[in-house]
């Protein structure tokens, strides 16, 4: 099993649509969730954190359910600009090779928005 | 905010050289960086961490003597990919131990 496991879509929408994505995550331990943008050939961009108790930035919401190592991001009235591919990234203070600990990518889900 | 910055963008060398990416910090002190691979159509995959002033740590599968990390001050890490073939060809990111601080990514295609 991965350790962060996405559907890769592609997810195409018009503009104006909601649409979801979800992302689990093998890791009962892993202590911290984030959204990551990534346009083509660029690095990711972190979007927003993710909490247990939900969490908003204007049309974007994420929600995370600790019980089901689950983790949603939510993007209402969907733009052009939207079109990219979102990362789901969890965060693991006691992997890697530091005590930095690790982050840990999921394969990315594509979003395109046309007209 | 902090600012991370490599160089070079891209590059396109010959199969067999050796080619050198820098990571700089531009307004912080980065004792630790991270180095990730990202091949066309997946995710990032985390390489290698650098350490300041001492050996890198290396991702399982990794090999070290092929990817020649050095940390040579508190702004600047290097990653040489030593020998390079076409299967080297790839986007390669380094970062900060912050969630937010990526660099822009360097592309290597190897001929």
């Amino acid at each position: 099993r991965k350790e962060v496991e996405q559907d890769p879509g592609p997810f195409n929408v018009p503009e104006g649509a909601t649409v979801a994505f979800n992302c689990t995550y093998s890791n009962s331990a892993s202590q911290s969730f984030f959204w990551y943008r990534q346009d083509c050939r660029k690095e990711p961009k972190l979007l927003m954190s993710v909490y247990s108790s939900g969490n908003e930035d204007g049309r974007f919401t994420a929600q995370l359910n600790r019980a089901s190592q689950y983790i949603s991001l939510l993007i209402r009235d969907s733009k052009l600009s939207d079109s990219a591919t979102y990362l789901c990234v969890v965060f693991d203070t006691n992997a890697g090779g530091t005590s930095y600990g690790k982050l840990t990518f999921g394969q990315g889900t594509i979003l395109t928005v046309h007209p | 905010g902090a600012v991370v910055s490599q160089h070079p963008s891209w590059v396109i060398c010959k199969s067999g050289t050796s080619v050198k990416i820098e990571c700089r910090s531009l307004d912080f002190q980065a004792t630790t960086m991270f180095w990730y691979r990202q091949f066309p159509k997946q995710s990032l995959m985390l390489m290698a961490t650098s350490n300041e002033g001492s050996k890198a740590t290396y991702e399982q599968g990794v090999e070290k003597d092929k990817f020649l990390i050095n940390h040579a001050s508190l702004t600047l890490s290097t990653l040489t990919v030593t020998s390079a073939h076409p299967e080297d060809s790839s986007f390669y990111i380094c970062s900060a131990p912050k969630p937010q601080f990526f660099g822009p990514g360097t592309r290597l295609t190897v001929l």
